[in-house]
């Protein structure tokens, strides 16, 4: 079961705007709005910061926005903050009654 | 408040079996999505398994035929039991519940390390 693709790492100076990247198949991200970000830092247990595509989990700033396109899911971070610094790794929902995540992604604030 | 609380790592010899547990608090077992995600040390997140409130349970291709889900109602505990193991399922095997059945996890344990190796 091939992980979907990220890029490795993703950097932006303070306030500036970030947008990772998240590519599937016609079979999980491209059919199924069930795509979900997950922030990581060293460490620690995952923590959900997208919910089906677009919304929010309570508590989640605002800063934190997700978007899909055929294949490709996105998440952009405006307004990025030192505390951003993690791993951030995107996951869908796969005919079949599976479930893949992404290869996962550091930002660096520079 | 929902938690989750797993037990059962360490090390175990290839070939060897393991069962990890879950405990959840704040909210019911048989309710729920629940699953289980790994983390080899220094990689990505990997999904092992999930079980649906109905019951029905579903697993990657890389641990199908030797892991099983499960739960424990009565308990209201979730268990992954790992039979025939490999260097390669070394990782830290995390449980987590997805509470609006979205395929999305908002609640995890804080993880239990397994490491197989002789």
């Amino acid at each position: 079961q091939s992980a979907l693709t990220q890029p490795a790492s993703v950097s932006g100076s303070p306030g500036q705007s970030i947008t990772i990247s998240c590519t599937g198949t016609s079979s999980d991200v491209g059919s199924y709005n069930f795509v979900s970000w997950y922030q990581q830092d060293p460490g620690k247990v995952p923590k959900l910061m997208i919910y089906e595509v677009s919304r929010r989990p309570s508590g989640v700033s605002n800063r934190f926005s997700g978007s899909k396109s055929g294949n490709t899911a996105s998440l952009t971070i405006s307004g990025l903050q030192a505390e951003d610094e993690a791993d951030y790794y995107c996951c869908s929902y796969r005919s079949g009654n599976n479930y893949v995540f992404g290869t996962g992604t550091k930002v660096t604030v520079l | 408040e929902v938690q989750l609380v797993e037990s059962g790592g360490g090390l175990v010899q290839p070939g060897g079996s393991l069962r990890l547990s879950c405990a959840a608090s704040g909210f019911t077992v048989i309710n729920s999505y629940l699953m289980w995600v790994r983390q080899a040390p220094g990689k990505g997140l990997e999904w092992v398994s999930f079980i649906y409130s109905a019951g029905t349970t579903y697993y990657a291709d890389s641990v199908k035929g030797r892991f099983t889900i499960s739960r424990d109602n009565s308990k209201n505990t979730l268990y992954l039991q790992m039979n025939s193991l490999r260097a390669d399922d070394t990782a830290v095997y995390y449980c987590a519940r997805d509470t609006s059945a979205t395929y999305s996890y908002d609640y995890w344990g804080q993880g239990a390390l397994v490491t197989v190796s002789s």
